[in-house]
């Protein structure tokens, strides 16, 4: 069974970094890529950014919202990808998904984490 | 940017009713367009890819339409359980984007 379990969020100052996790089972972690999702409260969902699998190169796309903010990056060996987020804005808040993304002439998601909240606020 | 906009933003409908959702690309995406749908504090669940493929586990009631610029998921029967948010993505180019949602209610 495909499960992928967010981690790390929590309450940080503007400014700060946070790192957050998503650990993934049940699947060949590395053979795959994985997105960033996030949506702020009440309101829809947000893409955030996304790492391609080491046979694609394990490249990123960025948001233009995060860009030079955020870092996506991946250890096959763990089956963990992180979200490194510096400089965080009060308007990063939000819940932040992974979802497990495959290849079938471009890459979507297929399976969604339960999310993680991170609340930015002095 | 692609902007995705949908429609209705809302729709309330009746147990057993044919309920069609809209989702208009602001250029041409070939067939690159997933449906998820999402329940009230919960994560989404993805239901179409590629337009009109179902994911596996999904049931026949939802069904995708659709290519280049106009698109649209039906739920043939509505069921309770079928109660809430849907969301169509772009993923033929980045970044790709979320239409605004469409809010599934059981009247």
């Amino acid at each position: 069974e495909v499960q992928l379990v967010e981690s790390g969020g929590g309450l940080e100052q503007p400014g700060r970094s946070l790192r957050l996790s998503c650990t993934a089972s049940g699947f060949t972690f590395g053979d795959y890529a994985l997105t960033w999702v996030r949506q702020a409260p009440g309101k829809g969902l947000e893409w955030v950014g996304f790492i391609r699998s080491k046979v694609y190169g394990g490249t990123t796309e960025f948001a233009a919202s995060v860009k030079g903010r955020f870092t996506i990056s991946r250890d096959d060996s763990k089956s963990i990808a992180y979200l490194q987020m510096n400089g965080l804005r009060t308007e990063d808040t939000a819940v932040y998904f992974c979802g497990l993304t495959e290849y079938s002439s471009n890459w979507y998601i297929s399976y969604w984490g339960q999310g993680t909240l991170v609340t930015v606020s002095s | 940017d692609i902007q995705m906009t949908q429609s209705p933003s809302s729709l309330s409908a009746s147990v057993g009713d044919r309920v069609t959702i809209t989702c208009r690309a602001s250029q041409g995406i070939s067939n690159y367009l997933a449906w998820f749908q999402q329940k009230p504090g919960k994560a989404p669940k993805s239901l179409i890819y590629a337009a009109s493929s179902l994911h596996s586990g999904v049931p026949s009631k939802f069904s995708g339409s659709g290519s280049g610029t106009d698109f649209t998921l039906t739920i043939s029967s509505l069921q309770p359980e079928d109660s809430a948010t849907y969301y169509c993505q772009q993923y033929n180019s980045y970044p790709r984007t979320f239409g605004q949602g469409t809010k599934v209610e059981i009247k």
